[in-house]
Formats: C-alpha cells, structure tokens, sequence
C-alpha cells in the first residue's frame, strides 16, 4: 500500500507554545487529507478534512483558531497546534487518499505531550 | 459521533484458534473498510469490501458484509501472537461528506 510518514512521531512541549505535525504522502498525490486525535484506548475522533489548496473543513466541537491545518500541495499537510494545554496531549494521526472514494493511508502518529 | 459498534470490546484466545469480530453501522454505505492498529501505532488497512459485495479473502483474513442487517464481521483464522492488536471497521456514508466513521475496536489478544 501507500505510504504516509509523520513527523515528528513524539514531540513533549511547555504549556502555551505551538506545534506543528506534518503529514507527507510519499508516493502518492494525496486529493484529501485527514486529521483524527485518538486518546488512549479509545478510537479515532475525526477533527478535520483538507483538500489541497482549500480551507480544511473541520468537525464540529474542534477549534479551527486552535488547530490549524494547511494542506499547501498534493503530498503535504499540515496540523499545528496553537497554545497549546496538558488537555492537547493525545496521540494525533493523519491520513490520506487520493481520487474519490477507496482506502486511506494512515501515517505512523504523532505523540503530543504538553506540560 | 461513531457510526460502527464494534462487539466484542475485547476478546483473548489462543494461538490457534480463529478470531471473530464483529461491526455495526445504521446509515447506507458505499464500503466498510477494516483496520488494524499496533498499540501506540498508526492503522494499517485490511480490506476494503464495497456494499455490493458479501464476502472478501485476504491470506488469513475473511471479511462478510450485510448490508440488509448492516454489519459486517472479521475473521481471523489460525491466529498469532503477532496477531494482537486492535482492530477497527470504518464506514464509508453514502450520504454527506466523504470521510470515514470509525468503530470503537476490538481489542484483540493472542496468547502464546
């Protein structure tokens, strides 16, 4: 299958500063990307749909001045997370598919880990 | 809100044996997608069966589909310890946005 890489896959910061997740397809000209947080043991919670060169729709209850989502090209998003708070800490994942309908390629994750 | 419930929540067998899960949805479907996900990993795809299919075989794997009782099950034969994971459907809506609605998972257990 396609591959889609994250980095960083952890990252551990201080209350108050921003963090950027990107999302890559490597082989692949991703149409659509997607942002999901998963917390522990529990399953994914879609936060929010990009399309290249377009705004990112977001879920409802997810803060677009707070999670903010650039999808600049067919191979790259990505997700920063501004201001961020002990409640941010989650386990982030993206994925990606391209044309209409079929499979989605999940990247490896990001641990976010705030103070 | 998730679509798909998954059933069990958990489940703990022997290596060996055959694994079956199962998932639920309430809305019309273009195709249920299973996945699976090493704990602290991204998801791996499975397989993809479309709404006008009933039964799908990869290696080990068997998936069946539904759709007039809406549910789907994966089955997992001879099972082993590298076997143990997470597993998740997730539904293609034919209605609205094109985007993926994940089950709870299935925690899955293999024991040596």
């Amino acid at each position: 299958g396609a591959v889609v890489s994250q980095h960083p896959s952890w990252v551990i910061c201080k209350s108050g500063t921003s963090v950027k997740i990107e999302c890559r397809s490597l082989d692949f000209q991703a149409t659509t990307m997607f942002w999901y947080r998963q917390f522990p043991k529990q399953s994914l919670m879609l936060m929010a749909t990009s399309n290249e060169g377009s705004k990112a729709t977001y879920e409802q209850g997810v803060e677009k001045d707070k999670f903010l989502i650039n999808h600049a090209s067919l191979t790259l998003s990505t997700l920063t997370v501004t201001s961020a708070h002990p409640e941010d800490s989650s386990f982030y994942i993206c994925s990606a598919r391209w044309g209409g309908r079929g499979e989605q390629f999940f990247g490896p994750g990001t641990r976010l880990t705030v103070l | 809100s998730q679509q798909g419930e998954e059933d069990p929540q958990a489940l703990s067998i022997q290596e060996g044996e055959n694994a079956t899960m199962n998932c639920s949805y309430k809305t019309s479907i273009n195709n249920l997608q299973w996945y699976r996900q090493n704990s602290g990993r991204g998801l791996v795809h499975l397989i993809l069966i479309r709404s006008n299919e009933r039964e799908k075989h990869s290696g080990r794997l068997r998936v069946t589909l539904d759709t007039s009782k809406k549910s789907s099950s994966l089955l997992i034969t001879a099972s082993r310890a590298a076997d143990t994971a997470s597993y998740f459907c997730a539904t293609d809506p034919q209605q609205g946005a094109q985007k993926l609605v994940f089950g709870q998972g299935t925690r899955l257990t293999i024991n040596p």
